[in-house]
């Protein structure tokens, strides 16, 4: 049973636009939830994470959006770069310390 | 501070080998996470340990088997592999509780033919 179901499986973007990326979790006692991007060759690497107490957290051009009752968060990526092309991933964790991750969204920034 | 340090970083075997891959986490980080990674399946748990114990555990079969050892350094083993188990295999580590990130490892590409 996958619990962080994310989605697009793949994403095509123009260069400057938005990219976003959506997560949805059935648990409630998830209370932390992060952010990977992975390029080729890398492990994953952490990008922005959130609390659900914060509806949106902001760093540089990425953007996390939480909804707490839906039990969905989102991923914007602003003014989309070719540098940006890559895997990303959302999480979604509790106190016991075990990461449950999404399937992966395949970015792809076309200049 | 130094990264997640996986060795090696590729490894071929054959059908019916065993196979040992080891991390070194981030100093300070005392639990170690392990992921298998295919194309299509993203990032599946393995198992984790902490101060030398196993906490969690993944749906994995027995043939995986993992070990943390008192510097916090683990090694993951597979036996008897299968054509399978081909895979990038990455280990994490955290200070675990709170806000703690994972923090990966650039993994093992490990090929079974």
């Amino acid at each position: 049973q996958q619990q962080v179901k994310q989605s697009p499986q793949s994403l095509i973007v123009q260069k400057g636009g938005i990219s976003i990326i959506n997560c949805a979790y059935e648990n409630t006692a998830f209370d932390y939830f992060p952010w990977y991007q992975q390029f080729p060759g890398k492990g994953p690497a952490l990008l922005i994470a959130i609390r659900p107490d914060v509806s949106e957290k902001k760093e540089g051009r990425f953007t996390i959006s939480f909804n707490k009752s839906a039990k969905q968060f989102s991923l914007h990526i602003m003014d989309s770069q070719p540098g940006d092309s890559a895997t990303y991933f959302c999480a979604a964790t509790n106190t016991g310390n075990q990461f449950y991750f999404g399937t992966g969204t395949s970015l792809t920034v076309i200049p | 501070k130094a990264g997640v340090t996986q060795t090696p970083r590729y490894l071929i075997k054959t059908r019916g080998q065993q196979v040992t891959l080891s991390c070194s986490p981030i100093s300070g980080h005392r639990s170690v996470s392990w992921y298998q990674q295919t194309p299509g399946q993203g990032l599946q748990f393995l198992f984790e340990y902490f101060s030398e114990t196993q906490r969690n555990k993944g749906n994995f079969p027995g043939r995986f088997s993992g070990r943390q050892f008192s510097n916090s350094r683990s090694e993951m083993n597979v036996s008897t592999l299968e054509l399978g188990d081909s895979a990038l295999y990455l280990c994490a580590s955290n200070i675990a509780g709170g806000d703690s990130p994972l923090h990966f490892g650039n993994g093992t590409r490990l090929t079974v033919t």
